[in-house]
């Protein structure tokens, strides 16, 4: 069984470029949640997809979007970037269990820095 | 809104030592909880959870009590060892509009040989 994988693990852009993020889930997993780890904070939720939507959002604007394709793998589009989107990128995989919360399985998370 | 508040670090002591990290929350409802450790370089864990109150965690010699009276979470492990060095964060999982997860700021413990 093949854990979280990110893609790629750093990254360097200039403020007001677009970047795409990547995520492959772990095997079996149907749902990816993206988190915005900023140095020496917690993580903060940025959203979520199940089967290929959206579902859930934290108070980000709409310029960072996603996308969740048929193999549940995901992507992180960044718009317009900020020096302020500078984070580790974390990527979650869970599946539902019934009723209840899912248990998160972290990939090793992409180091953005925007200059 | 839901938080979670986490004692602040870094925590320094020697091997073989007591730790508490403490945590508590503020959630409508009945969060389930949770303990994540993070290693230099790595991505978060998940160390332990409970999905519901007076319900134990457990792993690796650490352990926590969901404790809806005092909606806490603490974290502790009676005698810790260098390895144990990482930062721990607190976190709440709270359906409705998907299982969103809250973390705490994290915790960085230092364990001295």
């Amino acid at each position: 069984e093949t854990g979280v994988t990110q893609s790629p693990t750093h990254l360097i852009k200039t403020r007001g470029q677009q970047v795409t993020l990547r995520c492959s889930s772990q095997s079996g997993h149907n749902t990816v949640s993206w988190y915005q780890q900023a140095l020496g904070q917690g993580p903060q939720f940025i959203f979520q997809y199940y089967r290929e939507e959206e579902n859930g959002r934290g108070n980000f604007p709409p310029r960072f979007s996603g996308l969740q394709f048929p193999n549940y793998s995901s992507e992180l589009n960044v718009n317009a970037l900020e020096l302020d989107d500078s984070a580790l990128y974390l990527c979650a995989s869970s599946t539902r269990e019934a009723g209840g919360p899912q248990t998160q399985y972290f990939g090793p998370g992409t180091r953005l820095l925007v200059l | 809104g839901n938080s979670v508040t986490q004692m602040e670090g870094p925590v320094t002591l020697s091997e073989e030592a007591f730790l508490t990290i403490n945590c508590t929350y503020t959630a409508t409802g009945y969060p389930s909880l949770f303990w994540y450790v993070q290693y230099p370089g790595e991505g978060l864990q998940l160390l332990l959870k409970a999905t519901k109150a007076d319900d134990k965690g457990s792993n690796k010699g650490f352990e926590a009590t969901y404790r809806k009276e005092t909606t806490s979470f603490h974290l502790e492990k009676g005698s810790v060892q260098v390895s144990d060095s990482a930062v721990y964060f607190c976190a709440l999982t709270k359906g409705g509009g998907g299982f969103k997860t809250i973390f705490g700021a994290g915790t960085r413990l230092f364990v001295k040989a």
